[in-house]
């Protein structure tokens, strides 16, 4: 079957880093997506790794590794409108955009 | 270049009852996925439409079923309402040619079976 596995909750202060770790197992694997949604929000679109290594998009940055079936999003320099739900999802097909997400990993900024 | 609108925004319908959600792809978007969300859960795959044809289905049974249509909005029918489909529904579209494979979600229709 296909899952996905995050920590349910990660608190963290204003201004620090703070890492959001997804393993995965999926029946085919092209790449790795991560979406933030605030409350009461649509999905947004963070970072996409296709290849291992690390994506770098401002104070956000996306690792991925293949032979681990893992992967993980850093935030830094959190800011409280960071305060939101983070989910990894994998895209399991070829030339498809079908997704299966993780169950999301609610992170709340602290002052 | 307009967003991803869903239609309607909240709906309550009764057990047994059918339901139509429709949405208004990105312009330029020609492939559009719906997504169920539970409360508390991440969104599930239940289909995907590219140029007018479905091509990919996740674990949702037949009385789910959608169309797209040529100007790429899309529409999502579901038969027979139980209460475990009240959730949120999204849709989402996406370029033809974003490497990225980003998906651009709408604000989702909030369905409440009672």
């Amino acid at each position: 079957g296909q899952s996905l596995e995050q920590p349910s909750e990660v608190t963290a202060v204003e201004g620090a880093i703070v890492q959001i770790n997804c393993t995965y197992q999926t029946s085919g694997f092209y790449g790795l997506s991560w979406y933030q949604q605030h409350d009461g929000g649509a999905p947004t679109f963070l970072s996409y790794n296709a290849l291992d290594g690390l994506e770098e998009t401002g104070r956000f940055s996306s690792f991925l590794s293949r032979s681990d079936s893992y992967g993980y999003l850093l935030l830094q320099e959190l800011q409280m409108k960071d305060s939101a739900s983070y989910f990894c999802a994998v895209r399991d097909r070829a030339g498809s955009y079908q997704l299966t997400f993780g169950k999301g990993t609610k992170l709340s900024v602290i002052p | 270049e307009t967003g991803v609108t869903q239609s309607p925004t909240h709906l309550i319908k009764t057990r047994g009852q059918q339901v139509t959600l429709r949405c208004s792809s990105q312009s330029g978007h020609n492939t559009v996925s719906w997504y169920q969300q539970a409360l508390g859960q991440g969104p599930q795959f239940i289909f995907q439409y590219y140029r007018e044809e479905e091509n990919g289905r996740g674990n949702f049974p037949p009385r789910f079923s959608g169309l797209q249509f040529p100007n790429y909005s899309s529409e999502l029918n579901v038969n027979a309402l139980e209460l475990d489909d009240s959730a949120l529904y999204l849709c989402a579209s996406s370029h033809p040619q974003a490497n990225n494979y980003e998906q651009y979600f709408g604000p989702g229709t909030r369905l409440t079976v009672t």
